[in-house]
């Protein structure tokens, strides 16, 4: 079956690094996502790995697959205030528009 | 930046009543999509919609729900009878066409309350 896994609550000093992580069980799924929810706000896509890579970096953004053991991370460098959002993995398990979504988790920057 | 728009934001309606969420989707995308999240769940998969038909739906969207491209901007789902358990956040979202690169951009959602 399809199932995404995600803690649900982070919290992380500004200027420290976050990782987010997420499991996920669908090893059909070529590509695997990272959106952020504001609050108030909707979806935002932040970045999306093929299943063929094993690292994806984009700014302050590293995300690292695992396809072995399904397990894929988001690595905030130097945390912002504007960051504390909830940060949902999303796997697209053979269909694009269909995407599996986690629970979130919920990142808390304190100065 | 072009962006989904769903009105309302929040609606509270009573059970057995019929609601329609409203969504206006970005003016060059051609896929379409609702998505929801009930309070402390995942966000599910609802039904996607192109070339003015359902190309997929999940299990939630059942014979209560409907989805409709009235005229050519506003996308709409329906529930016709509703139920406690349709208290959620319902997410509309588009796509220019279907793939990662060219991502799905989401509308701030339309928190809906059955009581």
């Amino acid at each position: 079956g399809e199932d995404v896994e995600q803690s649900l609550f982070l919290s992380v000093r500004e200027g420290d690094s976050s990782v987010i992580n997420c499991t996920y069980t669908d090893s059909s799924s070529t590509y695997l996502y990272w959106y952020k929810q504001e609050p108030g706000a909707g979806l935002q896509l932040l970045t999306y790995i093929f299943s063929n890579m094993d690292m994806k970096q984009d700014q302050r953004l590293t995300v690292l697959l695992n396809k072995k053991d399904k397990h894929l991370s988001l690595r905030i460098a130097d945390t912002q205030t504007g960051d504390s959002a909830i940060y949902f993995c999303a796997e697209a398990p053979g269909s694009w528009g269909k995407l599996q979504f986690g629970a979130g988790t919920q990142v808390v920057v304190t100065p | 930046e072009p962006e989904v728009t769903q009105t309302p934001s929040h609606q509270v309606t009573q059970m057995g009543q019929e609601v329609i969420l409203r969504c206006v989707p970005i003016s060059n995308h051609l896929y379409f999509y609702w998505y929801r999240q009930i309070l402390g769940q995942k966000v599910e998969f609802l039904v996607s919609f192109y070339n003015n038909e359902i190309s997929e739906k999940s299990e939630i969207f059942d014979d209560q729900f409907s989805v409709e491209r009235p005229d050519g901007s506003n996308f709409t789902l329906k529930i016709r009878s509703t139920k406690l358990e349709d208290s959620a956040m319902y997410f509309c979202a588009s796509s220019e066409a279907t793939g990662p690169s060219y991502g799905y951009t989401f509308g701030s959602g339309t928190r809906l309350t059955v009581v």
